[in-house]
């Protein structure tokens, strides 16, 4: 079966340090992952996702970036955090060979910039 | 982005009552989905719906692909604490997927 992981479950940063969060999906191959950022009690925000290894498309201009350097592997990623950074951030996999599939969620970071 | 209408924002109920929630959209979708989100983990996939008129049940839990594929309802019988959570309907054509803002349901003992 298919399992996805996602790590840290929280974080607390300053601003204007660097970020890492790391996504990763078992049992399943070429799968498109995605990253979501939710505010507290609002709905989900896409920010990116990807279809391939390299291949990543940005939903919203923002202070983020993304990279898929293995099939199963994506990074979200900042230089230097804000604090309009804080929120919970979704990683998520649906089958690459469906165009009409479920996704499915990690269990989420919540990151803290302060 | 959000570009699902999904009411009611938010739902205050007695224990053992039916709930009911829904979505409606401008856009036409293959697939509709519902979510379940507790507080502090990922959305967990309840119901997948993938043709037109289909109803399809998981337990308590009922849902409908809406005729004009624009709309879907979710129905919760008999309702338990633990149905607590926030509801996210969710349309999907050809990998866009757009998700409803949210219905939050408490369950009073």
């Amino acid at each position: 079966s298919q399992t996805i992981h996602q790590w840290p479950a929280t974080l607390v940063q300053p601003v204007g340090s660097p970020l890492s969060l790391e996504c990763t999906v078992e049992g399943t191959s070429n799968p498109n992952l995605y990253w979501y950022r939710q505010a507290a009690g609002r709905g989900l925000q896409l920010l990116f996702y990807s279809v391939g290894i390299g291949q990543i498309s940005s939903e919203v201009p923002q202070n983020l970036s993304a990279s898929r350097p293995q099939d199963r592997q994506f990074i979200l990623s900042s230089k230097k955090l804000l604090l309009s950074d804080s929120g919970f951030y979704l990683c998520a996999w649906s089958d690459g060979q469906s165009f009409n599939s479920p996704l499915h969620f990690g269990n989420g970071t919540r990151l803290t910039v302060t | 982005g959000q570009q699902l209408n999904q009411s009611p924002q938010s739902m205050f109920i007695q224990e053992g009552e039916d709930v009911s929630m829904n979505c409606t959209s401008s856009s036409i979708f293959n697939t509709w989905l519902w979510y379940k989100q507790e507080p502090g983990e990922g959305p967990v996939l309840l119901i997948a719906l993938y043709k037109a008129g289909e109803l399809t049940s998981n337990g308590r839990l009922t849902a409908q692909f809406g005729i004009t594929r624009k709309d879907s309802f979710l129905n919760i019988s008999a309702s338990i604490p633990s149905d607590v959570g926030i509801y996210f309907c969710a349309g999907l054509l050809n990998n866009d997927m757009r998700f409803g803002a949210g219905t939050r349901l408490t369950v009073k003992p």
